[in-house]
C-alpha cells in the first residue's frame, strides 16, 4: 500500500510570509495528525482529525496556524504569517487503530 | 500532563554488545507505550508497542509500571540498527491517539 504522502518536502520563507503543507494519508486511514517537529526535539502534536472533524487541537497556535481536512481524507496545514520559531519539519501521521500511526516523509520549513 | 523523558541524547556501542536505550514517563493513568524509529534518509516508523509484547528486529521493552519506564533492549546490537530512536505515550482515553514523544535517543553502532 502506498504510504502517507506529503508536498513539498522542503520549503523556504521569509518571516510574515504564508505557506502551506498538503498531507494525503493512507486510503481508509481515519485518524490524522499534523507533528511539529523542531531541531533536536521529539515530534510535538499539532492537531489530530477523526474523519474530517478535529478531535485535538490544543496545542495548535491559532492565532497564526490553521488546519482542514476537506471530505476526511486530504489535508492542509497553513501558517500566515510565519514567524522564525515556525523553522521545523512538520510531520503528517495517519492511523486506523489502535496499532500504531505511519508517518509521512514530512516537510523541512526554514523561515528566514 | 503527561511527559516522555529519554536521558540519553546519544548512545554508541560496539557491534554485538547488548544496548539499552532508556526511556521514562510521567503519567498518572494506564498508558500506551511505543517505540518509534527513524533510519537515516527514512521517515519515522513503528518499531514495537507494549501491548503486543512482541521482539521486533531483536529489540524488546517492558512496561514497568513500578518505575515508569519502558526501556528498549538488544542483547546484541548490529550496524543496521543505527538510527534515531523515540520513546511515545499515548494517555487513552479522551486523549486517544494523541502521541507524547521523548526527545529521542540517537543510537550508533560502531563495526
Amino acid at each position: 500500500e502506498a504510504g502517507v504522502a506529503q508536498s513539498p518536502r522542503y520549503k523556504i520563507i521569509e518571516k510574515r510570509q504564508s505557506v502551506a503543507f498538503w498531507c494525503n494519508p493512507i486510503s481508509g486511514h481515519a485518524t490524522l495528525y499534523w507533528y511539529q517537529q523542531i531541531l533536536g526535539q521529539g515530534p510535538k502534536l499539532l492537531i489530530q482529525f477523526q474523519n474530517n472533524g478535529v478531535v485535538d487541537d490544543s496545542q495548535l497556535p491559532k492565532d497564526r496556524f490553521s488546519a482542514e481536512r476537506l471530505k476526511g481524507v486530504d489535508s492542509t496545514l497553513k501558517i500566515q504569517p510565519a514567524k522564525l520559531e515556525d523553522s521545523a519539519v512538520y510531520l503528517c501521521a495517519s492511523s486506523l487503530s489502535s496499532y500504531g500511526q505511519y508517518f509521512g516523509p514530512g516537510t523541512r520549513l526554514t523561515v528566514t | 500532563a503527561q511527559r516522555v523523558t529519554q536521558p540519553e541524547k546519544l548512545l554508541s556501542v560496539f557491534k554485538g554488545a547488548p544496548v539499552e536505550l532508556k526511556c521514562n514517563y510521567s503519567y498518572s493513568g494506564s498508558p500506551e507505550l511505543f517505540w518509534y524509529v527513524q533510519y537515516s534518509r527514512q521517515r519515522l516508523q513503528l518499531l514495537l508497542r507494549h501491548i503486543s509484547r512482541e521482539s521486533i528486529k531483536g529489540f524488546t521493552a517492558d512496561l514497568n509500571k513500578g518505575e515508569t519506564s519502558f526501556h528498549l533492549k538488544k542483547p546484541f546490537a548490529q550496524e543496521e540498527d543505527s538510527a534515531m530512536y523515540y520513546c511515545a505515550l499515548d494517555a487513552g482515553g479522551t486523549s486517544y491517539g494523541k502521541l507524547t514523544f521523548g526527545q529521542g535517543t540517537i543510537l550508533t553502532v560502531h563495526p
